[in-house]
């Protein structure tokens, strides 16, 4: 129950273009859902954020769309660009009792931007 | 740069042996957690230490073990290693504890088990 589930595992989008991460949870009890980026020999970088109680976040280029009754969320990177060729991941973290902040991530996204 | 240091930076090491992997916080921050990855099972939370105390366990082995010091650094002991602890270790550290504290995350121990 504590699993985040990440789609797809790989993805080639052309310059320009919107790549869509999508990600799903089952428990309800997660109240936070960043999304990290990481380079190559770098560590994960958080790049945008999102509460249950909004449906959507934007933050320049990228947004967080939030359905909470399907327990989904997804990223969409729009005018993709070469330079964001990246993993990225999803996570959730507990609130209530359980929250400490430790994060729970979804497998990763390996992203290509294709000029 | 996060500004979380993480030291060495790359470990090879035999089986049966034991390593210390360190992570220093950005300055300021009192929370310190880490993190496994593997091509295997991903990014997996292991410990978080919050000013010196353990906060929070995650799947964490009985042969690894972490401790924080006064000063906030942060140490993660693996001992009797086997080939599956290859992988990339990240240390994350933030201002409080709790959901919605940015972890920042250093650059990786990444440790190989031959």
């Amino acid at each position: 129950q504590q699993q985040v589930k990440q789609s797809p595992q790989s993805l080639i989008v052309q310059k320009g273009g919107i790549s869509i991460i999508n990600c799903a949870y089952e428990n309800t009890a997660f109240d936070y859902f960043p999304w990290y980026q990481q380079f190559p020999g770098k560590g994960p970088a958080l790049l945008i954020a999102i509460r249950p109680d909004v449906s959507e976040k934007k933050e320049g280029r990228f947004t967080i769309s939030f359905n909470k009754s399907a327990k989904q969320f997804s990223l969409h990177i729009m005018d993709s660009q070469p330079g964001d060729s990246a993993t990225y991941f999803c996570a959730a973290s507990l609130g209530g009792s359980g929250n400490t902040g430790k994060l729970i991530f979804g497998q990763g996204t390996t992203l290509q931007v294709k000029p | 740069d996060s500004g979380v240091t993480q030291t060495p930076k790359h470990l090879i090491t035999a089986t049966g042996q034991r390593v210390t992997l360190r992570c220093s916080p950005r300055s300021g921050d009192l929370s310190v957690y880490w993190y496994q990855q593997s091509l295997d099972q991903g990014l997996q939370f292991l410990i978080q230490y919050y000013n010196g105390e353990e906060r929070a366990k995650g799947n964490i082995l009985e042969r690894f073990s972490a401790q924080q010091f006064p000063d906030l650094h942060s140490e993660l002991n693996l001992s009797s290693l086997e080939l599956g602890d290859s992988a990339l270790y990240f240390c994350a550290s933030s201002v409080g504890w709790g959901l919605y504290n940015e972890q920042f995350f250093g650059p990786g121990t990444r440790l190989t088990v031959l």
